[in-house]
């Protein structure tokens, strides 16, 4: 296991891009030991898987989010990002940062502890 | 996809067991053994209570088993503490749209 710690702005205005990071600790982003991963609890809702970079730089994104999704990865700071673009209320959620181990295992065995982003104007 | 369904809540006394069950499809719980259970409680990093349907990582109580029959899993909590009060999800591995899938979330309460 790895220790995630999500940071980014708490309120982000509608149409505008939603920015976050994941600092990783107690291992290298770039090792190939997890795919980095983004997933998000909407209020009353259940949790959405919303995409995963890899050490390698390729990524898979969840079709539902129609493109609006780019993750990226910075090996300097040990960190990889979110941004989400075009957001709308439907995108207030707590987001989590997670990995996922590259091992042929299919689970999310490290966690950080979410962050409230609310869209509002 | 669709999300997994479970129970919205589902509670109680302390030292009773409790069960709860998430149903999908046969492209994803029916068609794998990768379900696996995540314990929420307010504030803190999700916690992975089980994975591959069964397998109960180091740390978690024994307390917590999983079990699977055709399109359903199913996570039981026996001899319920007060610790235990908190959301969890299921998630498994699916083979439509994106790699995994998640449950509607159950809310467990002790009373």
């Amino acid at each position: 296991q790895v220790h995630l710690q999500e940071s980014g702005p708490g309120l982000v205005k509608p149409s505008q891009t939603l920015s976050l990071t994941c600092s990783v600790s107690g291992d290298s982003i770039s090792s190939g030991t997890y795919f980095w991963t983004w997933i998000r609890l909407p209020a009353g809702k259940g949790l959405e898987w919303i995409g995963r970079i890899y050490s390698t730089g390729s990524t898979y994104y969840n079709p539902s989010l129609n493109g609006r999704v780019t993750l990226s990865l910075d090996s300097s700071k040990n960190q990889f990002s979110l941004k989400l673009s075009s957001v709308t209320a439907a995108d207030t959620a707590v987001y989590y940062c997670a990995g996922e181990p590259d091992s042929g295992d299919n689970w999310f065995d490290s966690w950080g502890q979410g962050t409230l982003v609310t869209v509002s104007s | 996809q669709s999300a997994l369904t479970q129970p919205a809540s589902v509670s109680g006394s302390p030292g009773q067991s409790i069960t709860i069950s998430c149903t999908g499809t046969t492209s994803d719980i029916g068609g794998y053994n990768y379900v696996s259970w995540y314990q929420l409680h307010p504030g803190k990093a999700p916690k992975l209570m089980i994975s591959d349907v069964t397998s109960r990582p180091s740390g978690v109580s024994n307390r917590f088993s999983g079990s699977k029959s055709a399109n359903t899993a199913s996570l039981t909590i026996s001899g319920l503490q007060a610790e235990d009060e908190a959301d969890y999800y299921c998630c498994s591995y699916t083979s439509s749209g994106t790699p995994y899938v998640f449950g509607t979330g159950t809310k467990v309460t002790v009373l």
